[in-house]
């Protein structure tokens, strides 16, 4: 079956850096989205990897390796607005997204 | 019209009604897709369309219908509404199949 993994909760302090991981097991790839999404609201993209390595923009950044099936979202000098879910979804090899269930990120001050 | 527009935002509906959520977009996007998010699960698909006049079944289309009849439009239908089918709506839309997606504001629909 396909299955994407990412921490249910994350708790970090305003202004540090924090890193959310996703890993998956699909049936193909053909690429990784990351997806921020505030309390009551839309999901709104954030990234996209397709190729292994790093994606910068601005204090996001997207990493990818396929072969070992894992991808991280860092987040750097935290602000109370990055507190959301952040989604983790994979296009198969149908060009279905699977997402993961998201992972809640809580800042504090 | 900016993006993605969903009606309505939210709904409760008795079991055994007919419901459907409305979806329009303004970008001539080809793709539209419907899902469901449930506490604790990832986004659902229902059913998607790549482009006008075409529909498919997505992860979870049972008691679901949709059609689109043009670029714009795509409507989902609840023939007989369930406690079940209680969740958030969201309508995206993409320029092509996989593509990064746009969503709407999403419809909180309560079935009792």
């Amino acid at each position: 079956g396909q299955n994407i993994d990412q921490p249910t909760e994350m708790t970090a302090t305003e202004g540090a850096i924090v890193q959310i991981n996703c890993t998956y097991q699909t049936s193909g790839f053909n690429g990784l989205f990351w997806y921020q999404q505030h309390a009551g609201e839309a999901p709104t993209f954030l990234s996209y990897n397709v190729l292994d390595g790093l994606e910068e923009k601005g204090r996001f950044s997207s990493f990818l390796s396929r072969s070992k099936g894992y991808s991280y979202l860092l987040l750097k000098e935290l602000q109370m607005k990055d507190s959301a879910s952040y989604l983790c979804a994979v296009r198969d090899s149908n060009y279905q997204l699977i997402w993961g269930a998201g992972t809640k990120l809580i800042i504090k001050p | 019209i900016a993006g993605i527009t969903q009606a309505p935002t939210s709904q409760i509906l008795a079991a055994g009604r007919r419901m459907t959520l409305r979806c329009t977009q303004d970008m001539r996007h080809n793709a539209m897709y419907w899902y469901r998010q449930d506490l604790g699960l990832g986004l659902r698909l229902i059913h998607y369309s790549n482009t006008a006049g075409t529909t498919g079944k997505g992860e979870v289309p049972d008691g679901y219908s949709v059609s689109r009849a043009n670029t714009d439009d795509f409507p989902l239908t609840l023939a007989s509404a369930v406690p079940s089918q209680t969740s958030v709506y969201f309508c995206a839309s993409s320029r092509g199949e996989g593509g990064e997606l746009f969503f709407g504001e999403g419809s909180r629909l309560t079935v009792l």
